[in-house]
Parts: structure tokens; sequence; C-alpha cells
């Protein structure tokens, strides 16, 4: 199946700063999912992203298909910002299932 | 818009009792719903795949009888962990897809099962 590699693992910041988390997916999607995970355990979804550019207030996410990898892009870090950050695939194969990758532990200090 | 719920959100059993984990699609009716788990720490992982009206698939590894499913309609599914036993203690979270976005799945809040 497909194999998503998410990096860097963790990453601290400096309220404020800005920084790229990266998704890599090891073949052909049709289904590219970023997902916020908060402190309680609730996944929420950020982007809905198989293709193209997409912003949303602060957030931002760029998919590159043909190279198989997808960006997402924080700016200007609030300490809410704090948690995990998913990235999941769906291969054309897999009709509607996701896989995760292995997610990137963000923590913003004030 | 595309809310979903599960009930309990936590819950303490005995080793070798049942427990059974709702699934609800608030807002919209749901094709298709999955179950997922996830260790502290660690990445969600797929169990199985529910379709209304339809036995679940159920992914490699993971035992059918032990995880029970049902798909009694489009706005509920249920999960149900037969025989307990502590290395089922884990947090488990459903999604749905609506036959309106048919790709982007939501989740539930989660259920954490701890298993004494």
């Amino acid at each position: 199946g497909i194999q998503v590699e998410q990096s860097p693992p963790d990453l601290i910041l400096q309220e404020g700063a800005n920084s790229t988390l990266r998704c890599n997916f090891s073949d052909s999607v049709n289904n590219l999912q970023w997902f916020h995970q908060n402190p309680w355990g609730q996944l929420i979804n950020l982007f809905y992203i198989p293709s193209g550019t997409k912003q949303n207030g602060r957030l931002s996410a760029t998919t590159v298909a043909t190279e198989r990898y997808s960006l997402l892009y924080i700016s200007s870090s609030q300490t809410t910002d704090s948690g995990v950050y998913f990235c999941a695939s769906g291969g054309r194969a897999a009709g509607n299932k996701l896989t995760f990758g292995g997610g990137t532990r963000v923590l913003v200090k004030p | 818009g595309a809310v979903v719920s599960q009930h309990p959100s936590r819950v303490i059993c005995k080793s070798g009792t049942s427990v059974k984990i709702e699934c609800r699609s608030l807002d919209f009716q749901a094709t298709t719903m999955f179950w997922y788990r996830q260790f502290p720490k660690q990445s969600l992982m797929l169990m199985a795949t529910s379709n209304e009206g339809s036995k679940a698939t159920y992914e490699q590894g993971v035992e059918k009888d032990k995880f029970l499913i049902n798909h009694a309609s489009l706005t509920l599914s249920t999960l149900t962990v037969t025989s307990a036993h502590p290395e089922d203690s884990s947090f488990y979270i459903c999604s749905a897809l609506s036959y309106h976005r048919p790709y982007e799945q939501y989740f539930g809040p989660g259920t954490r099962l701890t298993v004494t």
C-alpha cells in the first residue's frame, strides 16, 4: 500500500515564527488531507488538497502530485497552533481509505 | 457542517467484558464510516471500513470477532470490543464520508478505552 512520511517529527517554534511541514507519499494519490490533532485528541480538518494550493488564514498548503509531496505552511505561529499535524493520503487503488503519516509534533512557545 | 460525534468519550471496563462505542454523523448521511486506533504518541491505524447495510471490511491483522462493527443506518456505526483485555486499551476514533463530499473524511472526537 501507499507509504506516507512526514518531516520533521518534532518542531519547536517561538511564537510569531513561520514554519513548513512536509509530507511525502509513495504513489499517485486522489486524496490528500492535512489535520491538526488538538491536546484532547480531536482531529480537525485543515485542508483537503490532492493537488494545487489552498490558504486558510495563517495556514496554507501546497500539493505537487507529480512529485509526490505536500507542504503545510504555518505563518506567524501562535501557542494555539501547538499539537500534532498529520497528513493522510489515499491512493487510487485504495478507494476512500486513508493512510496516515507519522505526524509532526509542534510546540509553539510564548 | 460535517459534524461527527462519538459516545462515550471515555470508558473504563474490566477485563473480559464488552464495550460498545457509537459513531454518529450529526448533520449528514455517511456512505462510509471508518474506525481507527491510536496508541499514545503514535499515528492513526485504520482498523476497518464500514458501509451501511453491508459487512465491514477489516484491515490485515485486525480480529473481526474481537472488534465487531455494525453500520445500521446512514448516520450510525458501532464498534464493540468483545472480551476486552488490557492490551485493547487505546484511543478509538471514527470518521465518516458524506455523499456530497465522498473523499474528505471527517473525524469524531475519539473514545479513550481503558481495560483494567
